[in-house]
């Protein structure tokens, strides 16, 4: 069965430059949501997206920015990059607010 | 936010022992969802399970049971006779109180030794 994809799956970056992190939703999935997860911690909500417009907003810092486009794809932008910014950044996907199931993850480098 | 607790960090078990994850929630909602995935050391998220606040009927999949007690705000997870390819880290999640986002408890670390 298809699974959320996401691309790249690493990425180095120095710190204030910018970087695109991108997710393609299962095949129907009308849903993306976008975590954060930081070295031996639990994943932290972001944002989502339902039918291409933001349904819910978390802890996601002015830096960055997100959008859902008409293919359902999402990208998350991320600038002026920081030290504290470097984790894995994962995608899920959804059918509407059924489970959520997440892509195998962006693993971040900020030097 | 509606907090998720596992108290557990860390469990070490010995192969086929069984073992049982903890998982404590708030909630202030008649209607809420919990989550349970798993998170083996290839990092992926893997979907558990999924249970609404309306079916307290407990679940079994195999070598895995989960016990939902709405009285004690708890949704246990127990692995029967756990295998090596068990060690991961679980986390116990619910959705949160502005949607469907998943706030996520801190994660026990299951080892299992041959």
């Amino acid at each position: 069965a298809a699974g959320v994809i996401q691309s790249p799956r690493h990425l180095i970056k120095e710190k204030r430059e910018t970087a695109t992190l991108k997710c393609y939703p299962i095949p129907r999935h009308d849903t993306v949501y976008w975590y954060q997860q930081g070295p031996g911690q639990d994943p932290q909500f972001l944002i989502s997206f339902y039918e291409k417009m933001q349904s819910d907003k978390g802890s996601i810092p002015d830096r960055f920015s997100a959008q859902q486009f008409s293919d359902y794809h999402s990208e998350l932008n991320m600038s002026s990059l920081e030290l504290g910014d470097s984790a894995l950044y994962f995608c899920a996907s959804s059918l509407s607010y059924n489970e959520q199931f997440f892509g195998p993850g962006t693993r971040l480098t900020v030097l | 936010a509606q907090k998720v607790t596992q108290a557990q960090t860390e469990i070490s078990v010995v192969e086929k022992e069984d073992v049982t994850l903890d998982c404590v929630y708030e909630t202030r909602d008649t209607t809420y969802y919990l989550f349970w995935y798993k998170q083996p050391p290839s990092g992926e998220l893997v979907f558990l399970i999924r249970r609404n606040s309306f079916d307290e009927q407990n679940e079994i999949s195999g070598r895995y049971s989960w016990n939902f007690q709405k009285s004690t705000s708890s949704f246990n997870f127990t692995i029967t006779a756990s295998q090596v390819v068990d060690s991961a880290v679980y986390f116990c999640a619910r959705n949160s109180n502005s949607g469907y986002a998943l706030n996520f408890g801190k994660g026990t670390s299951l080892l299992v030794t041959p």
